[in-house]
């Protein structure tokens, strides 16, 4: 049973830039959650997926956009790049039905380093 | 919006010992509490949760207790080993929504 997967698991770009990150969630799962953890502090939430809706949002510019397929992956894009994206982007499965969407798993990551 | 803080940030015990972690939050609305541990270069792992219809729960080693009058919770860890080295990280929820709302980490060291 596969758990949370991401690609790539390291990026760097330029200033300006645009980037796609890619999140495959818990087998079974339905929801996923993308969070920005810079170094040395807790995962900030930007948003959540389900249904392929956003369903939620947290306090991140329009420059950063996602997208649910029918199959539940997701990506992340963030346009416009700027130096204070650098971070670790974490995507997190959770199901809807089962223990609900607040009880997240975690993938690996995607480290992001802006230039 | 909802608020964690957690403490302490670094926590250095000697094996063997308990280490204890708190959090509080400020949305009395929030039901649901779960711990993460983020070792370096990893992926945080939900190592256990409890929603506000209980005030404690325990799986081996590790407790969480929940006041929901003090709006406080904390992470008890029993006869720490060197592999329970890691940054623990506090988060509240709301049930069924997705923004969890993590404190700052705790850097937790077991001395051999």
């Amino acid at each position: 049973d596969a758990g949370v997967t991401q690609s790539p698991t390291h990026l760097i770009k330029t200033r300006g830039q645009q980037v796609t990150l890619r999140c495959s969630p818990k087998s079974g799962h339905d929801t996923v959650s993308w969070y920005q953890q810079a170094l040395g502090q807790g995962p900030q939430f930007i948003f959540q997926y389900y249904e392929e809706e956003e369903r939620q949002r947290g306090n991140f510019p329009d420059r950063f956009s996602g997208h649910q397929f029918p199959n539940y992956s997701s990506e992340l894009n963030v346009n416009a790049l700027l130096l204070g994206d650098s971070a670790l982007y974490l995507c997190a499965s959770s199901s809807y039905l089962w223990e609900g969407q607040e009880t997240q798993y975690f993938g690996p990551g995607t480290r992001l380093l802006v230039l | 919006g909802e608020n964690v803080e957690q403490h302490p940030s670094t926590l250095s015990v000697q094996e063997g010992d308990s280490a204890v972690i708190k959090c509080t939050y400020s949305d009395s609305a929030s039901n649901y509490f779960p711990w993460y541990k983020q070792e370096l270069g990893k992926r945080p792992q939900l190592i256990i949760d409890i929603r506000s219809n209980v005030g404690e729960k325990k799986d081996q080693r590790i407790a969480v207790t929940l006041n929901k009058t003090a709006k406080h919770f904390s992470l008890h860890i029993t006869e720490t080993q060197p592999e329970d080295s890691a940054v623990y990280f506090c988060a509240a929820s709301k049930r069924s929504q997705g923004n969890l709302i993590f404190g700052k980490g705790t850097k937790l060291s077991v001395k051999p």
